[in-house]
């Protein structure tokens, strides 16, 4: 079992869609959470942070919930440009990834 | 220069042969860490690097792994006797914060194929 634990993907959704990619992580020591975009055959990118009080940039949104060990994220009136693959990631001294989300927008 | 510069882009082996990654961190730059990603995977730790020292080498697979930094700047990962399991995308990450949580830039990688 992976320490990073993410939705198996494919998403394939419409444009206009509001998409929610689901994690979990195993380790209680887990400091700081981040939600990554990697697009194809390129490196990792921060996409946003992830608090307990909850943050939104633009039509994103993610939420942590540090006694269920879980954090979400949500894209609401998904757009092309968001085909990409998700990845979840706490730090313990080091980035720790889950296996990534693959998401499809469709026209 | 501006980003996080990794050569080679690509880089095809033969399985047995010796291969050096290298990696140009951004200027500055403390901490200095290496991943390894195979295809349909996330990203795995493999080493982390405070300057020259190596902190943190519990993600190298096997003995045949070896990174050094040895003036707190340029890093290389060295592979001996490659195997077709060691086909992947290594990628460097650097930041200017130690033991960071923040600030990671990462590199465009060096996709590696063993055959």
């Amino acid at each position: 079992r992976k320490e990073v634990e993410q939705d198996p993907g494919p998403f394939n959704v419409p444009e206009g869609a509001t998409v929610a990619f689901n994690c979990t992580y195993s380790n209680s020591a887990s400091q700081s959470f981040f939600w990554y975009r990697q697009d194809c055959r390129k490196e990792p990118k921060l996409l946003m942070s992830v608090y307990s009080s909850g943050n939104e940039d633009g039509r994103f949104t993610a939420q942590l919930n540090r006694a269920s060990q879980y954090i979400s994220l949500l894209i609401r009136d998904s757009k092309l440009s968001d085909s990409a693959t998700y990845l979840c990631v706490v730090t313990r001294g080091k980035l720790i990834f889950g296996q990534g989300t693959e998401l499809s927008v469709k026209p | 220069g501006a980003g996080v510069s990794q050569s080679p882009r690509y880089k095809v082996a033969k399985r047995g042969q010796d291969v050096a990654l290298r990696c140009d961190p951004i200027s500055g730059h403390v901490s200095l860490f290496w991943y390894q990603q195979a295809l349909g995977q996330g990203p795995e730790f493999l080493t982390y690097f405070q300057n020259e020292a190596q902190l943190d080498k519990s993600g190298l697979p096997s003995d045949r792994f070896f990174a050094e930094r040895p003036e707190g700047s340029v890093s290389t990962l060295k592979i001996q006797r490659t195997q077709q399991e060691d086909s992947a995308v290594y990628l460097c990450a650097s930041s200017s914060n130690s033991g960071a949580s923040y600030g990671y830039t990462f590199g465009s990688g060096t996709r590696l194929t063993v055959v």
